[in-house]
């Protein structure tokens, strides 16, 4: 147990669907980062937000809208994918984003395939 | 542009023998190097972070090695078991000319432990 809960855990989708990834930290922590992972390539960081309020926006398309609501929870609303949004999406948390030496500390991921 | 790269890809050991596992990086400038472990369907795990200073930090049967000079890494696992079969990550973190914190994932070394 991580401390970082990932809902769903697989979640299949056709292009023209919406639906929110949920990401919960029991871990007091006060920075929160959505992830994709595709694979056979590195780990793709999409947003951050620290203290409740977005940092980074990795030049993520807007078909992805992110959601921090407070320090514990962090959704990611997907509407219109492509197939090539196909990925794990991970999500992590950390003490501060200006902590560097603190680890992050990753949910399981939603598996998402879109059709 | 920064990069971390790690090899072999993947790895197949019996179980009982040792490895390594090597990550070579042009990131700059340097603040600390990780290695993560990510069992399949999971989320990544931190199994240590060294700083500038340090040059080798243990978790149990995992070593990890830097040398900071030659901008290597190594991570050494002793009398492996069948559990230890995931991939690794190996991952530096660096303050960008803007001052913001960012990390840079390499690929993973894909592990398997074979009775």
């Amino acid at each position: 147990e991580t401390g970082v809960t990932q809902t769903p855990r697989h979640l299949v989708m056709g292009m023209t669907n919406k639906k929110s990834l949920k990401c919960e930290q029991h871990l007091g922590h006060n920075a929160m980062y959505w992830y994709k992972q595709s694979a056979k390539k590195p780990l793709e960081l999409m947003f951050v937000y620290n203290f409740k309020e977005q940092t980074e926006n990795n030049s993520v398309p807007s078909r992805f809208s992110p959601e921090c609501p407070n320090s514990s929870h962090l959704f990611l609303h997907l509407h219109t994918l492509q197939p090539e949004d196909s990925a794990l999406y991970l999500c992590a948390s950390s003490p501060d984003r200006g902590r560097s030496n603190q680890p992050q500390h990753f949910g399981d991921g939603t598996r998402l395939s879109i059709l | 542009k920064n990069q971390v790269e790690q090899s072999p890809q993947s790895l197949i050991i019996l179980e009982g023998k040792n490895c390594t596992l090597q990550c070579n990086y042009t990131v700059s400038p340097f603040s600390n190097l990780r290695w993560y472990k990510q069992d399949t369907g999971r989320g990544p795990v931190s199994l240590t972070i060294m700083t500038f200073s340090e040059n080798t930090k243990s978790n149990g049967r995992y070593t990890a090695t830097l040398d900071a000079d030659t901008k290597q890494s190594s991570l050494h696992i002793t009398a492996s078991q069948l559990s230890d079969s995931a991939s690794y990550i190996c991952v530096v973190g660096a303050y960008s000319g803007a001052g913001s914190y960012q990390l840079t994932f390499g690929k993973g070394t894909k592990l398997s432990v074979i009775p």
